[in-house]
């Protein structure tokens, strides 16, 4: 079967640095996409890698390791407005995408 | 760029009434169009995949004869619930994808449906 793990959730403070986990099993694979929900809004695509290493744009920067099934996302220099749900979303052989709960960040001062 | 508008926004209605929720991708043309509903803390789930010009592909367990989608055109998509009733209460979510199976999807801002 296909499935997502990340943990359900996650506590970081502003300014610091945290690391979101996605472990992933797919049938077939097509790359792995993160997207960003805010609470009652729509998904924002984040970043997208299909080679295994570390995609960087900006504060968010996101890591593949295919052999392994795993994938993280990384924030840095933390703001309140990180807080949101975090979508790890593989891509299966069919091209379609697979998604999680997701794991929701919480941003404390 | 990859701008997607869903409208509208929130609906409130009666039992019984058909629903119309448009989805246009502004600036790119959308060869392939999804539909998710998505109940409070869970995942999206996709209700159905239409590509322009055909019918749409369904997951299993939704119906089609209730949710119907059309893509007519290279920029929208509507999703009509038929009858809706309060089990069709839910955040549904519109996401359109570019030329290309390797494209990011790009979301609307999701419908808020409420069934009284």
């Amino acid at each position: 079967g296909q499935n997502i793990d990340q943990p359900t959730e996650m506590t970081a403070t502003e300014g610091a640095i945290v690391q979101i986990n996605c472990t992933y099993q797919t049938s077939g694979f097509n790359g792995l996409f993160w997207y960003q929900q805010h609470a009652g809004e729509a998904p924002t695509f984040l970043s997208y890698n299909v080679l295994d290493g570390l995609e960087e744009k900006g504060r968010f920067s996101s890591f593949l390791s295919r052999s392994k099934g795993y994938s993280y996302l990384l924030l840095k220099e933390l703001q309140m407005k990180d807080s949101a749900s975090y979508l790890c979303a593989p891509m299966d052989s069919n091209y379609q995408l697979i998604w999680g709960a997701g794991t929701k960040l919480i941003i404390k001062p | 760029g990859a701008v997607v508008s869903q409208h509208p926004s929130r609906v409130i209605c009666k039992s019984g009434t058909s629903v119309k929720i448009e989805c246009r991708s502004l600036d790119f043309q959308a060869t392939t169009m999804f539909w998710y509903r998505q109940f409070p803390k869970q995942s999206l789930m996709l209700m159905a995949t239409s590509n322009e010009g055909s019918k749409a592909t369904y997951e299993q367990g939704v119906e089609k004869d209730k949710f119907l989608i059309n893509h007519a055109s290279l920029t929208l998509s509507t999703l009509t619930v038929t009858s809706a009733h309060p089990e069709d209460s839910s955040f549904y979510i519109c996401s359109a994808r570019g030329t290309g199976e390797i494209q990011p999807q790009h979301f609307g801002d999701g419908t808020r449906l409420s069934i009284l």
